[in-house]
Order: structure tokens, then C-alpha cells, then sequence
């Protein structure tokens, strides 16, 4: 299996700030590396796919680069519904998996 | 705006198979390019896919759970579904349907049902 491994797992931010979120992955997945966002409760939404590209609908302050094993997610300046839990998650293996997820909480 | 929304049984005893269906609407469910997957997550915890299936009745599983996964699809209903056998409480999670691009260049899981939370006890 393909492992996908986030860091940080947690981080607590002030509103506005610039937040890095990176994803590695245990062998090369090209570019085939997306990201979710989950609020509590919630089922998670694809923010990002193919790495880089935004996905219809989401905030253009929402920003994903990389390719190979190492992938980051940026949010250019975190805003109150940011708050959440991030998953990366790669579609180049079987099985699909998922980034242990980073949780985003207010400083 | 495509709609997903899963249901079945939210308590399963040991042993017992889990059952689920997801029901899609204001789309067709036998659109090219897009497969029909499932994935859990338990309580506290991150997510885990399980499968998914085209309209066809192509499959593809994750080896995890292979053994005990059956996916199906029903196109004049517009559902598919999720049989998962032998369960334990490992099993015990939210499950999600979603819809599964999936093309050469392209494949992620977008939208999702709201999730369904499945406990496995006596």
C-alpha cells in the first residue's frame, strides 16, 4: 500500500495567517494527490485534486503544489470556517488511501 | 445538483453482515468515467475506502477487506450498494458513499453522502 503521511497533525492559527499543510507519500504518485476538508460532523470535500488544481466552488485562497511523494496545501489566509480537518489522499495506487488527516483549530 | 444519500441499518450484531444503499440524485448513475465507491471512517478516526463499482458491475476493493466486501449496483433504481460480511466491532464506523472519477489523468471522490454511522454490538 501506498502510505500517505501528513504533518503536522494538529495546528492552532489565528485568522489570517498563512497555513502549510504537507503530505508524503511512501513511493512516487506522479501527481495524483488530492484534498479533502472535514468539519465536524460533516463528510468530507474535495478542495483540491490533481495536486494543484482548485476545485469548482472553493475559495481561491485554497492552494496545492507538488508532485512525486511530497505535496503541500496552502490556505493563504486562514478565515473562521477554515477550521476543519484536512486529508490528503492519493488515487495513483490500489488501495485509494488517506492521509492520517491534519486538524486546524483556533489559536 | 448531484445528491447522494446512504441508508440501512445503523446497528449490526457481530458476525452479522452490514448492509447499505446509496441513492443518487439529479444524476444519472450510469455516467462514463465516473465509478461509485464507498469509504469508512471510524469514530475519531481518519478514512479508510473500501471500494467502488462502475455502472457495469465492474468492481474494485481494497485488498484489506476484499474477502469480505460485495459491491452491486442497480442502475434502474439509480443506487448501489455495500454488503459487508462478518463483521466485528473494528467494523464500526461512518460509512460514506461518493462518486468516484476516475479517467487516465483524472480521480478523485466528489460529491459525498452525509454518512450513515454503522455500530457493531450484541
Amino acid at each position: 500500500d501506498t502510505q500517505m503521511t501528513q504533518s503536522p497533525s494538529s495546528l492552532s492559527a489565528s485568522v489570517g495567517d498563512r497555513v502549510t499543510i504537507t503530505c508524503r507519500a511512501s513511493q512516487s504518485i506522479s501527481s495524483y494527490l488530492n484534498w479533502y476538508q472535514q468539519k465536524p460532523g460533516k463528510a468530507p470535500q474535495l478542495l483540491i485534486y490533481a495536486a494543484s488544481s482548485l476545485q469548482s466552488g472553493v475559495s481561491s485562497r485554497f492552494s496545492g503544489s507538488g508532485s512525486g511523494t511530497d505535496f503541500t496545501l496552502t490556505i493563504s489566509s486562514l478565515q473562521p470556517e477554515d477550521f476543519a480537518t484536512y486529508y490528503c489522499q492519493q488515487s495513483y495506487s490500489t488501495p485509494r488511501t488517506f492521509g492520517q488527516g491534519t486538524k486546524v483549530e483556533i489559536k | 445538483q448531484l445528491q447522494l444519500q446512504e441508508s440501512g441499518p445503523g446497528l449490526v450484531k457481530p458476525s452479522e453482515t452490514l448492509s447499505l444503499t446509496c441513492t443518487v440524485s439529479a444524476g444519472s448513475i450510469s455516467s462514463s468515467s465516473y465509478y461509485w465507491g464507498w469509504i469508512r471512517q471510524p469514530p475519531g478516526k481518519g478514512l479508510e475506502w473500501i471500494g467502488s463499482i462502475y455502472y457495469s458491475g465492474s468492481t474494485y476493493y481494497n485488498p484489506s477487506l476484499k474477502s469480505r466486501v460485495t459491491l452491486s449496483v442497480d442502475t434502474s433504481k439509480n443506487q448501489f450498494s455495500l454488503k459487508l460480511s462478518f463483521v466485528t466491532a473494528a467494523d464500526t464506523a461512518v460509512y460514506y458513499c461518493a462518486r468516484h472519477l476516475r479517467t487516465v489523468k483524472l480521480e478523485h471522490f466528489d460529491p459525498w453522502g452525509q454518512g450513515t454511522l454503522v455500530t457493531v454490538s450484541s
